[in-house]
């Protein structure tokens, strides 16, 4: 079945640490894998996307992630966090004709 | 930059009542969606469509059904509101893409609906 993980419910760092969020998926072909971020109140926005080619991927606001195929995973990374990044993550790979995602991570920023 | 607008941002309905909630996209977007957010439960797609007057049912339509008779327009239909449909609901668009889903979907800022 067609699945997607994110581990952690609720992380809380301190402003300029690192950040690692962790996501694991379940799928039969190559995965589409997209990490989205929902700022309190708002829609979702896009991060960061991977369909193939170089397994480590940039995104906005400072984001990375990396596929690794053998861990079936696609963790987001920050070196160094913003209070502005106080948010809720998910995590999301592509189905057919839609986007199946986890449940999500919510990450809270101490000053 | 594309926009996805939802009609309201809060909605408070009574159990029993139809239920409307609207999406506009100004991208001419062939596909729209609707999801439903709840904690721990991530997005559960509703129903999907790939262009006017067509439409699929997602993970869990029981409850709602859809219109879309213009293309940048995609309203979620609650016939009869339950208090189980308390619910955030976010609405969605991408290009065509029959398939798999490798286009960004972009999504409106959601409607918090609660039925008493």
């Amino acid at each position: 079945a067609q699945s997607v993980t994110q581990p952690d419910i609720h992380i809380t760092v301190s402003e300029g640490a690192s950040l690692e969020l962790r996501c694991n998926y379940s799928y039969g072909a190559t995965p589409y894998l997209f990490w989205y971020v929902q700022s309190p109140g708002q829609g979702l926005q896009l991060l960061l996307k991977y369909f193939s080619g170089d397994t480590l991927v940039q995104g906005i606001k400072g984001f990375e992630a990396e596929f690794k195929r053998s861990q079936s995973s696609f963790n987001l990374r920050k070196p160094s966090v913003h209070w502005s990044d106080a948010a809720e993550y998910f995590c999301a790979v592509g189905g057919y004709n839609k986007l199946i995602f986890g449940a999500g991570t919510r990450l809270a920023v101490h000053p | 930059d594309v926009k996805v607008t939802q009609s309201s941002r809060y909605l408070v309905k009574r159990t029993g009542e139809k239920v409307f909630l609207e999406c506009v996209q100004d991208m001419d977007h062939e596909n729209m969606f609707w999801y439903r957010q709840d904690p721990g439960l991530g997005l559960r797609l509703i129903y999907f469509s790939y262009d006017v007057k067509m439409k699929e049912k997602g993970d869990i339509p029981e409850g709602y059904s859809v219109s879309r008779e213009k293309k940048e327009r995609f309203s979620l239909i609650l016939e009869s509101a339950s208090t189980n449909q308390t619910s955030m609901y976010l609405c969605a668009s991408r290009p065509l893409d029959r398939g798999r889903s490798t286009d960004t979907q972009y999504f409106g800022p959601g409607t918090r609906l609660t039925v008493l």
